[in-house]
């Protein structure tokens, strides 16, 4: 299986700030790498996927690069409605495995 | 625009299986995509337990893969999940989902099922 790890693990900003999220796989998943925002009593929305493709209605303060096996979700400008946990997710090859989440707080 | 709607029995004792079935409206079971199902824990995060797809074709988690049986009705656009044997390691938030290699060539899931909180207690 392949591996994700996320670093941090939280991560406590403040509004207005630029907040990078760091995702790294155990083995290269080329660009099959989404992102995920998670907020507490609400679904999963897709945020980034191949990487670094925005879907449509996502604002463009996030942003996503990397490929193989280092990734990066940085967001410019944190808003207070993007206080929420954040997760990576490879879709290179099954079993399809996420990383644990960042969590981030004012 | 494709929505998920998800329902099956939230208590469960150790040993009982678990059911749950997930709708999908405002587009067609019958695609490309492969229609999946993820589970939440606070212990081991997001878990990705297996898909099926229109015709049938699953792909399990090696993980639960002797515990799971997934099915699919084109009739009536839903697929199900079964879980047999379930332990107190199977309480979870139960999440359905879309993987769709056409929307995004990543593969990536979307959209989600509300989820459905299943406990597993004597």
């Amino acid at each position: 299986d392949i591996q994700m790890t996320q670093s941090p693990s939280s991560l406590s900003a403040s509004v207005g700030d630029r907040v990078s999220i760091t995702c790294r796989a155990s083995q290269s998943v080329g660009d099959y790498l989404n992102w995920y925002q998670h907020k507490p009593g609400s679904v999963p929305k897709l945020l980034i996927y191949s990487g670094s493709s925005l879907p449509g209605g996502v604002p463009s303060r996030f942003s996503g690069s990397g490929s193989g096996t280092d990734f990066t979700l940085t967001i410019s400008g944190l808003q207070p409605e993007d206080f929420a946990t954040y997760y990576c997710q490879q879709s290179y090859s099954s079993p399809f495995t996420f990383g644990p989440g960042t969590k981030t707080d004012i | 625009q494709v929505q998920l709607q998800q329902w099956g029995a939230g208590l469960l004792k150790p040993s009982e299986t678990l059911s749950l079935t997930c709708g999908v409206y405002g587009g067609s079971l019958i695609s490309y995509d492969w229609w999946t199902w993820i589970r939440q824990t606070p212990g081991r995060g997001l878990e990705w337990i297996g898909q099926i797809n229109y015709s049938g074709l699953t792909n399990y988690n090696p993980s639960l893969k002797s515990r799971i049986t997934m099915s699919v009705d084109t009739s009536k656009s839903q697929f199900s999940l079964k879980l047999t044997s379930v332990t107190a390691a199977d309480t979870a938030l139960y999440f359905c989902a879309r993987m769709s290699t056409t929307v995004t060539p990543s593969a990536s899931f979307d959209p989600w099922g509300p989820g459905t909180l299943v406990t597993v207690s004597s």
